[in-house]
């Protein structure tokens, strides 16, 4: 079942802003993921934030995770036309063996 | 290094007949993944292959077959395809089966059934 739940569904802004998705979860969790999709593209994985972990950066991403509300976002800063995709966040719990994944954030990010 | 190639990329088929979508991943993961994506919604996992020789059934795997031909190699047959197959299948692969790990997708197949 799809246990994570990206809001905003969408999300415009221009080029240079800053583009903050969230992600709600229902039950405990071992890491919380967050892949990228270009239109008509696969999954790329971006980062990966363990349950332990509270804050992780990459590059222009900020992830943050608060388990007690079960909740993450993503930052994206100074955003570029390129980082215009579908941003999915995707749960893996303890004993499962595969991803959860949400619905997810379409950006659209305009010059 | 190509990562995780899926064959074909677009097929239509009719109502009732049979496909098999081909996937390989030449990164020595020992798990695979079979998930479909339809509009607005995230993946939904078909069945997965946590190690070569070993297959089990995800959330949707109804009207589906799967086969881990070799550690490479994980194939995903529609025997009796119906409209409600209509969808992008994604084959994705891991280090291992536990959830902890990153996972790798190919570029996708893009089915219709008319």
């Amino acid at each position: 079942s799809q246990q994570g739940e990206e809001d905003p569904q969408a999300l415009s802004i221009q080029e240079g802003e800053n583009a903050t998705m969230n992600c709600s979860y229902k039950t405990s969790i071992n890491n919380l993921q967050w892949y990228r999709q270009n239109s008509g593209r696969g999954l790329v994985h971006l980062i990966l934030i363990r349950s332990n972990e509270r804050e992780k950066h990459s590059g222009r991403l900020r992830v943050t995770l608060d388990t007690s509300k079960k909740s993450s976002s993503l930052l994206i800063t100074a955003s570029r036309a390129a980082d215009t995709a579908s941003y999915f966040c995707a749960t893996a719990s303890n004993s499962g063996y595969a991803l959860n994944f949400g619905k997810g954030t379409s950006l659209l990010v305009t010059p | 290094n190509a990562g995780v190639t899926q064959t074909p990329k677009f097929q239509v088929l009719k109502t009732g007949q049979s496909m098999t979508l081909q996937c390989a991943q030449d990164m020595n993961h020992n798990s695979m993944y079979w998930y479909r994506q339809d509009p607005g919604m995230g993946l939904r996992l078909i069945y997965y292959s946590a190690s070569e020789g070993t297959t089990d059934k995800g959330e949707v795997p109804n009207g589906y077959n799967v086969s881990r031909l070799n550690k490479r190699e994980f194939s995903l047959r529609l025997e009796s395809a119906a409209p409600s197959q209509t969808s992008v299948y994604f084959c994705a692969s891991s280090y291992s089966e536990l959830a902890k790990n990153i996972q790798y997708f190919g570029a996708g197949t893009r089915l219709s059934v008319l």
